[in-house]
C-alpha cells in the first residue's frame, strides 16, 4: 500500500469548512483514497473514500486531484464534535491474499475552536 | 443499529490469569478483525478472519488467539496475559464490497498488572 503524508496538526474556526490535505505520491491505479478519523481513543471511524472522481456524503467531501498524487477532505461546516485525528490511507480493493489491514499513519490532529 | 460491540469495555487483569474480550456485528459482514494500539505505534493487527471458520494471523499474533465459530462473533483469547500486553484494542468488520470500509468497535482498555 503506497505511503501517505499529512500534516500533524490544523485548526479550524467552528462553523467554516475544514479542509485536511493528504499527498500520495506513489499510489498506484488500482488503489483507493480512504478516511478516518478517531476522536480520543474511541474506536476509528470510516468517513469517506474515493478512486479517481470526486466523492460526497452526508459527512465530508472527498476532492482527488487528476494525477491522483493527493487528495483533500473537506468537512464544510466544522463542529466541536469534528475535533479528532484524522487519517488518509490508500489501499487495494479486496481479494482473497489481502490482510485487510489499516496501515494508519501518523494523522493530522483537526482542533475545532469555539 | 448497525454496529460492532465489545465488551468488557475496561479490563485490569494480573499476569497469566485467562481472559476473552468479545466482539460481535449485526452487519452480517464476512470479514472481522483485531487491533491493539499503543501509543507511537499506531494500530497493528493482531489477527483477522475472512468468514466463518477461517482465521489467519496479523503482524503481532504472540500471545493471542481467536476463534471464528460464528459469523457474527470473534473473539480475542488471553491465554496468560503479560503486561507487555496492556494496550486498546479495537475490533473492526467489513463486508467485502468494493470498498471494503471497515468498521470499528469502541474499543477495549486492557491493563495487565
Amino acid at each position: 500500500d503506497a505511503k501517505t503524508t499529512q500534516p500533524p496538526s490544523m485548526d479550524c474556526a467552528e462553523g467554516r469548512a475544514a479542509n485536511l490535505p493528504c499527498n500520495h505520491s506513489t499510489i498506484s491505479g488500482n488503489e483507493y483514497v480512504y478516511w478516518y478519523r478517531q476522536i480520543h481513543s474511541q474506536g476509528p471511524q470510516y468517513i469517506i473514500h474515493g478512486l479517481k472522481n470526486n466523492e460526497t456524503n452526508e459527512m465530508a467531501s472527498l476532492i482527488i486531484t487528476e494525477d491522483r498524487k493527493s487528495s483533500t477532505l473537506i468537512l464544510p461546516h466544522a463542529t466541536l464534535r469534528d475535533t479528532a485525528v484524522y487519517y488518509c490511507i490508500v489501499r487495494v480493493p479486496y481479494s482473497p491474499s489481502n490482510t485487510g489491514k489499516l496501515i494508519f499513519g501518523q494523522g493530522t490532529t483537526l482542533q475545532v475552536k469555539p | 443499529e448497525a454496529q460492532v460491540t465489545q465488551n468488557p469495555r475496561y479490563l485490569i487483569t494480573v499476569t497469566g490469569k485467562k481472559l476473552t474480550v468479545t466482539c460481535s456485528q449485526n452487519m452480517n459482514h464476512e470479514y472481522m478483525s483485531w487491533y491493539r494500539q499503543d501509543p507511537g505505534l499506531g494500530l497493528r493487527q493482531i489477527y483477522y478472519s475472512m468468514n466463518v471458520e477461517v482465521t489467519d494471523k496479523g503482524d503481532v499474533p504472540e500471545g493471542y488467539k481467536v476463534s471464528r465459530k460464528e459469523k457474527r462473533n470473534f473473539p480475542l483469547i488471553l491465554e496468560s496475559p503479560s503486561p507487555n500486553q496492556t494496550s486498546l484494542y479495537f475490533c473492526a468488520s467489513s463486508s467485502f464490497g468494493q470498498s471494503w470500509e471497515q468498521y470499528f468497535g469502541p474499543g477495549t482498555r486492557l491493563t495487565v498488572t
